[in-house]
């Protein structure tokens, strides 16, 4: 089974630029999850996905950061304009339903570092 | 909000020596979530704790879920060189299961 997949990898940007990150959830899995992982801190939950629906995104810092699931299956992150302190690991999760019972499986990241 | 908090945040034992890492929320958890992430890579999934009180073991991995259910501890018996890495906890709780992870518990193990 193929695990989630983000893109890019590692990204570097100048302060005020745009940004956007791509996530391709584990094929079936109906929410998906959108974390920022500061250096040395946990994941924060930015914003939770239940097919094309917003769960929740009471962290999402909304004058900065937008996020789709249009088709309810890949998605994109955005920042607009960049700060300083945005750079972080973001990490994309899917699982399969969202219950509790529901494991979340993580992609690999997109390392951002803002100059 | 809800608040996970984890301690220790490092912890370097000699390699034999066990390790346990703790976790607690400010909140009554509807279960609890624990992950562990290499150097450099992503969380991945351990085990899942629902049931209060409830105990669950992987090979050397002890899970633990307090009464209350706003605690859990994991610990690892005779640490190895492989059990390098920062474990997490993830407490779920609300009608949508929002998931708060804590810091999370760096470990060190020297050889």
């Amino acid at each position: 089974e193929a695990g989630v997949a983000q893109s890019p990898r590692y990204k570097i940007i100048e302060k005020r630029q745009s940004v956007a990150f791509w996530c391709n959830p584990i094929s079936g899995h109906a929410t998906l999850y959108w974390y920022q992982q500061i250096l040395g801190q946990g994941p924060k939950l930015l914003i939770q996905f239940q097919n094309n629906g917003v769960v929740d995104d009471s962290q999402l810092p909304k004058d900065r950061f937008s996020a789709e699931r249009l088709k309810g299956v890949d998605s994109t992150l955005k920042i607009q304009p960049a700060k300083l302190e945005d750079s972080a690991v973001y990490l994309c999760a899917s699982s399969f339903s969202g219950t509790p019972q529901e494991t979340q499986y993580f992609g690999p990241g997109t390392r951002l570092l803002v100059l | 909000g809800q608040q996970v908090m984890q301690i220790p945040q490092y912890q370097h034992v000699q390699e034999g020596e066990d390790f346990t890492t703790y976790c607690n929320s400010s909140t009554t958890l509807s279960n609890i979530q624990w992950y562990k992430q290499r150097p450099g890579g992503h969380p991945v999934f351990l085990i899942q704790l629902v049931k209060s009180g409830e105990v669950k073991k992987q090979k050397r991995l002890t899970f633990q879920f307090g009464e209350a259910k706003k605690n859990s501890s994991l610990h690892i018996t005779a640490t190895q060189t492989t059990d390098v890495g920062t474990y997490f906890c993830a407490g779920l709780s609300g009608g949508y299961q929002k998931v708060t992870f804590g810091i999370g518990t760096k470990l060190q193990v020297i050889p």
